[in-house]
């Protein structure tokens, strides 16, 4: 398994604003995912990290709107920029072990845009 | 492509009563299977996993979940409710050795004392 923190686990910012989101994982790992996870619905995959590589995005998902750095084998960040209340959500960080068969996810950071 | 389908939104039993959250997916290849839980405020927890060999999985908390191919499910069951097992579970999807998870749109489950 990973122990995987993220920081901060909550903050209310304003419109327009940007906020940058840490993930760090007790252990080296090759594959890194950032979710989000909208009030009251599923889990939505918005890029895929691996370190020494640009992030992959999915479809709607944009690297001006949610920039992604992958800098060592334990760390990540997510920057959500410009923000909108429609991007009120929890950002879940996810992490790949066990050979590539299971993720597993950081606790969260919830996010309320005024 | 993969997809989930988590039929019932919310379930709700009584404490001691068998717990049956149903999970369907599609894939065009032999799936990884999962259920994950979140409780109120946290991130998901694994509770159990398919990849291969043994159709029956046991997962954490006495839950057990049955890869039944012919029916492309993989219902997650628990003889016995408990209040603590009320949360948020979703099912999920990925295909073998690739990074992306599918996930369902979660099953709220209460318990009722």
């Amino acid at each position: 398994s990973a122990v995987i923190s993220q920081k901060p686990s909550r903050d209310i910012c304003q419109r327009g604003t940007s906020l940058t989101i840490q993930c760090q994982v007790d252990s080296q790992v090759t594959m890194m995912f950032w979710y989000r996870q909208q009030p009251g619905q599923s889990l939505t995959l918005i890029a895929t990290a691996n370190q020494g590589s640009e992030a992959t995005y999915e479809s709607g998902f944009v690297i001006d709107k949610f920039p992604i750095s992958r800098p060592n084998l334990t760390f990540s960040t997510l920057t959500v920029s410009n923000m909108s209340p429609e991007d009120s959500s929890i950002y879940l960080c996810s992490v790949e072990v066990g050979g590539g068969d299971t993720q597993y996810f950081g606790p969260g950071t919830r996010l309320t845009v005024l | 492509a993969q997809s989930v389908t988590q039929l019932g939104s919310h379930v709700s039993v009584s404490e001691g009563a068998l717990v049956l959250l149903r999970c369907n997916y599609s894939s065009s290849v032999p799936p990884y299977l999962f259920w994950y839980v979140q409780y109120p405020n946290q991130g998901l927890q694994l509770l159990l996993k398919y990849t291969t060999g043994a159709t029956l999985v046991k997962g954490i908390n006495g839950f057990e979940a049955e890869f039944k191919k012919s029916e492309t499910s993989f219902h997650l069951t628990k003889p016995s409710a408990h209040m603590s097992d009320a949360a948020e579970y979703f099912c999920a999807v990925r295909h073998t050795n690739a990074g992306k998870s599918t996930f369902g749109d979660g099953t709220t489950l209460t318990v009722k004392p």
